[in-house]
């Protein structure tokens, strides 16, 4: 229950489509979803993050939609670009602050020119 | 702002000899604080976590072991390395209310 599903493992977009990435969870006490970005040999960064009161929530090219009755989110990134390439992580948050986020296993994105 | 410092980047270490990783963090008090390691190409396994001086949380047994001798210190320890120890070692922190974690750059640590 405390386990956050990712997928696909590996992903390859060609330059200018749209990357999509989809993470499922089960508990409905999960209250925040950030999504982490790692470039390679580079500690995870924080990318973009939404609350389970809102759809969708959409900062330049990346966007997080999400599905509360489907306990479901997902990061799609329009226009992929090269510099993308990375690791992507999505994570959930629990109500307790004191506990750690639960992580998803990650997605390595390749965009190709 | 707040940073986080971790040290050394690389480290080469033989089988057998111990290990200790620093973390530190700047502009925050009273962080949370999280020990990852990540496998090549692989996800992030946590293998502890401290909310308070002296509160260390172990999700992993294995040979390592973690201290917080001070509120923004954190470090990672082994007496005595395991070629399963090699990885990529990452701290991070939050502020506890929050719980929006914080990596550093890591440290890749190859054990032969």
């Amino acid at each position: 229950q405390q386990q956050v599903k990712q997928s696909p493992q590996s992903l390859i977009v060609q330059k200018g489509g749209i990357s999509i990435i989809n993470c499922a969870y089960e508990n409905t006490a999960f209250d925040y979803f950030p999504w982490y970005q790692q470039f390679p040999g580079k500690g995870p960064a924080l990318l973009i993050a939404i609350r389970p009161d809102v759809s969708e929530k959409k900062e330049g090219r990346f966007t997080i939609s999400f599905n509360k009755s489907a306990k479901q989110f997902s990061l799609h990134i329009m226009d992929s670009q090269p510099g993308d390439s990375a690791t992507y992580f999505c994570a959930a948050r629990g109500l307790t602050g004191n506990t750690p986020l639960v992580f998803g296993k990650g997605t390595r994105l390749s965009v190709i020119a | 702002s707040q940073t986080i410092h971790q040290w050394p980047a690389t480290l080469v270490q033989p089988v057998g000899s111990p290990l200790s990783l620093e973390c530190t963090v700047e502009g925050t008090s009273n962080p949370n604080l999280y020990w990852y390691r990540q496998a090549a190409g692989r996800g992030l396994q946590l293998l502890f976590y401290s909310v308070g001086i002296g509160q260390i949380s172990s999700e992993v047994p294995q040979n390592l072991s973690a201290s917080r001798p001070q509120d923004r210190q954190f470090i990672l320890s082994s007496k005595k390395l395991l070629l399963s120890d090699s990885g990529f070692y990452l701290c991070a922190w939050s502020v506890a209310t929050l719980n929006i974690q914080y990596f550093g750059a890591g440290t890749r640590l190859s054990v032969l």
